[in-house]
C-alpha cells in the first residue's frame, strides 16, 4: 500500500541557508500534518492543512512557511536556518474529522551546521 | 496549550512481563485519543484510535482503555516482547466546535525496554 513519502531523508545545510522539505501524502487523504521532532523531545506540531487550505498552526517560526499544493503535496520551506533547526521533521496525513489515524512519513533529518 | 502527560517516562521490564503505562489529557472537548508505537530508525505507527468514554481496544497483546470523564488512557502490553521494545505516544484530538477539530498534540511518550 502507498505510504506517505518524505524527501530528501536526510539534509545538511549552513546556518542562514534556504531548506525546502517535501512531503506527498497517501491518495485520497485530504489532510497533511507537520511535526517536528528535535533531539530528545517529543514530537512538536507545526502547521496543518486541509484541502490544501492552512487548517491550523502551531508552534512554528515566523522563518518557516508551508503550502498544500493542487496536487495534495506539501511543501515545508525554512529560511534563515538556525543551529537549533535541526531536527526530523516528520509529515504525516489522514482523513480529518473522522476517527482515522495519522499515517507518518519515515522523515527528513535536517542537520544545521 | 493543552498538556498531554505520559508517564512512566521510561519503563524497563523482563520478558514476559506484562506492563501498563498512562496518558493524562484534558476532560473537556474531547474528540480523540490517539496510541502509537515508534520504533528506533522508523516512523510512528498507529495502534488505536479511541474516541468513546469507556472504550477498549485491543491488537494482539496490546490493549488501550480510555476514560474521557477524568481525561486518562491506559496502554496495557500482556507478556511483553523483546520487540515491543519502543517509545508508545499518545496524542489528543478536541472538539473545536461544529464541523473543527483542533490539532493531534503529542504527549512526550513513555520508552519501553524489554530485556530479554
Amino acid at each position: 500500500a502507498a505510504g506517505v513519502i518524505q524527501s530528501p531523508r536526510h539534509l545538511i545545510k549552513e546556518k542562514r541557508e534556504t531548506a525546502t522539505l517535501k512531503c506527498y501524502p497517501i491518495p485520497r487523504h485530504d489532510t497533511v500534518y507537520w511535526y517536528q521532532q528535535g533531539p530528545g523531545q517529543d514530537p512538536q506540531f507545526l502547521i496543518s492543512f486541509y484541502e490544501k487550505m492552512q487548517s491550523d498552526k502551531g508552534s512554528i517560526p515566523d522563518r518557516f512557511s508551508a503550502q498544500q499544493f493542487s496536487d495534495y503535496h506539501s511543501e515545508l520551506n525554512m529560511s534563515s536556518l538556525e543551529l537549533g533547526d535541526s531536527a526530523l521533521y516528520f509529515c504525516a496525513s489522514s482523513f480529518e474529522g473522522a476517527s482515522s489515524p495519522l499515517h507518518f512519513g519515515n522523515g527528513t533529518r535536517l542537520t544545521v551546521t | 496549550i493543552l498538556n498531554v502527560e505520559q508517564s512512566p517516562q521510561s519503563l524497563h521490564v523482563q520478558e514476559g512481563d506484562s506492563t501498563n503505562f498512562t496518558c493524562s489529557f484534558p476532560s473537556s472537548n474531547f474528540y480523540a485519543l490517539h496510541w502509537y508505537r515508534w520504533e528506533t530508525a522508523k516512523s510512528p505507527e498507529a495502534l488505536f484510535v479511541m474516541t468513546l468514554n469507556g472504550d477498549e481496544k485491543k491488537k494482539g497483546r496490546i490493549s488501550a482503555t480510555l476514560n474521557t470523564k477524568e481525561g486518562y488512557s491506559y496502554l496495557y502490553i500482556k507478556g511483553s516482547q523483546p520487540e515491543d521494545s519502543a517509545t508508545y505516544l499518545c496524542a489528543f484530538k478536541y472538539d473545536a466546535g461544529g464541523t473543527s477539530y483542533g490539532k493531534l498534540t503529542f504527549g512526550q511518550g513513555t520508552i519501553l525496554t524489554v530485556h530479554p
